[in-house]
């Protein structure tokens, strides 16, 4: 079975530039999230979306990040300007949404580096 | 309280010792819970779940106390192979809401 799929791996801008990530979650899977991994921390979630429908965005920066899920299926996550402080891996996972038993499975990560 | 809180470490172990650290959450009403294992620059891969009282896969077992709200994972015969970080995550019921942790960084010393 394939796993989740994330592009680009590794990403390298200028403070102010725009970035965008794409995620391909495991098939079959209603639920995908993004997170963000800052060095030492454990992963934040920014966004879960079930099917297409946002379930929670709460700690999503909105002034700056978006996100998008139009088929239910693949995703893009965008940051517009990008701060120094963006710098860390975003991590995309995705789960059934048969709770309690949705385990997430989660992509290799984009690294970015915000110069 | 913190949602859900773990010491960060590091563990210094040496090879074949056992080792268990624990898991605390808030929120009594949280159904499920994950121990997920997490290698330097890589994604995090799944561990063990936790559904009742706990779960046992070879070498790891993974315990859930409601009572005191903790879950923890315990380690016997430990290899190097083990060192990494682990994390806890709890999928709080009532909002769908799934936290992670900091993560608890283990170290095997030979």
């Amino acid at each position: 079975e394939a796993g989740v799929a994330q592009s680009p791996r590794y990403k390298i801008i200028e403070k102010r530039q725009s970035v965008a990530f794409w995620c391909n979650p495991i098939s079959g899977h209603a639920t995908l999230y993004w997170y963000q991994q800052i060095l030492g921390q454990g992963p934040k979630l920014l966004i879960q979306f079930q099917n297409n429908g946002v379930v929670d965005d709460s700690q999503l920066p909105k002034d700056r990040f978006s996100a998008e899920r139009l088929k239910g299926v693949d995703s893009t996550l965008k940051i517009q300007p990008a701060k120094l402080e963006d710098s860390a891996v975003y991590l995309c996972a995705s789960s059934t949404a048969d709770y309690p038993y949705n385990e997430q499975f989660f992509g290799p990560g984009t690294r970015l580096t915000v110069l | 309280r913190k949602e859900v809180e773990q010491d960060p470490g590091p563990f210094n172990v040496p090879e074949g010792a056992t080792v268990a650290f624990n898991c605390t959450y808030s929120n009594s009403a949280s159904q499920s819970f994950f121990w997920y294992r997490q290698d330097c620059r890589k994604e995090p891969k799944l561990l063990m779940s936790v559904y009742s009282s706990g779960n046992e896969d070879g070498r790891f077992t993974a315990q859930l106390n409601r009572a005191s709200q903790y879950i923890s994972l315990l380690i016997r015969d430990s290899k190097l192979s083990d060192s990494a970080t682990y994390l806890c995550v709890v999928n709080f019921e009532r909002d769908d809401k799934i936290i992670f942790g900091k993560g608890t960084r283990l170290h095997i010393l030979p």
